[in-house]
């Protein structure tokens, strides 16, 4: 089975400040990372993947990612924060092999304060 | 490119009647689709995994014969809710899958908000 942590519900960080966005995963085999975006009553927007290579991985938006194998973790991070950025983040894993689903983690708010 | 669309936005219906949710890959064509539940301030339930021209696979505790799935075609996914009942009140979610590898990127539509009264 595998499984995916956000052990915060709400993140508030000042704008311009750096932000972060924990994750951690459980999955037997290599993991494949996600993380997506969600602004109220709209669909999931992805925002970048892990699947092999190199540790920090690029993404939408100005965000960014590390995945750190021995700490099974994979937290989003952004230098500089916008108001704009204020959405529901979410962290998903898949594995080779899983029938290609993905397992979201419950989800973190993070609000982003002039 | 890869925008995923949902028809209707939003849909409210009387108790017992039938409601057709539309998922289209509008730019790319996508062999597997998925659909998800998501209730207010939860994180996304995977329902089922629709495959092109082939039966949809359901989640442990998901009704078959509640949630029809049919994946039409190579941009096309509808979810029917059958009878629907109050507490099938929710906010769908679909999701198509661009290319064939595990590894390739969900692209997710909008969602159906559906309320039954």
């Amino acid at each position: 089975a595998q499984s995916v942590a956000q052990p915060e519900d709400q993140v508030n960080v000042a704008e311009g400040n750096p932000l972060t966005v924990k994750c951690t995963y459980s999955v037997s085999g290599n993991p494949y990372l996600f993380w997506y975006v969600q602004y109220p009553n709209r669909g999931l927007q992805f925002l970048l993947k892990y699947i092999t290579g190199d540790n920090l991985v690029k993404g939408s938006y100005g965000f960014e990612a590390e995945f750190n194998k021995s700490q099974t973790s994979f937290h989003l991070k952004k230098p500089s924060a916008l108001v704009s950025d204020s959405a529901l983040y979410f962290c998903a894993v898949s594995r080779l092999g899983s029938a290609r689903q993905l397992t979201f983690g419950s989800g973190t708010q993070l609000t982003v304060l002039p | 490119g890869a925008v995923v669309s949902q028809h209707p936005s939003w849909v409210i219906c009387k108790s017992g009647t039938s409601v057709k949710i539309e998922c289209r890959s509008l730019d790319f064509q996508a062999t597997t689709m998925f659909w998800y539940r998501q209730f207010p301030k939860q994180s996304l339930m995977l329902m089922a995994t629709s495959n092109e021209g082939s039966k949809a696979t359901y989640e442990q505790g998901v009704e078959k014969d509640k949630f029809l799935i049919n994946h039409a075609s190579l941009t096309l996914s509808t979810l029917t809710v059958t009878s629907a009942h109050p507490e099938d009140s929710s906010f769908y979610i679909c999701s198509a899958r661009r290319g064939v590898r595990e590894t390739d990127t969900q692209y997710f539509g909008p969602g159906t908000r559906l309320t039954v009264l």
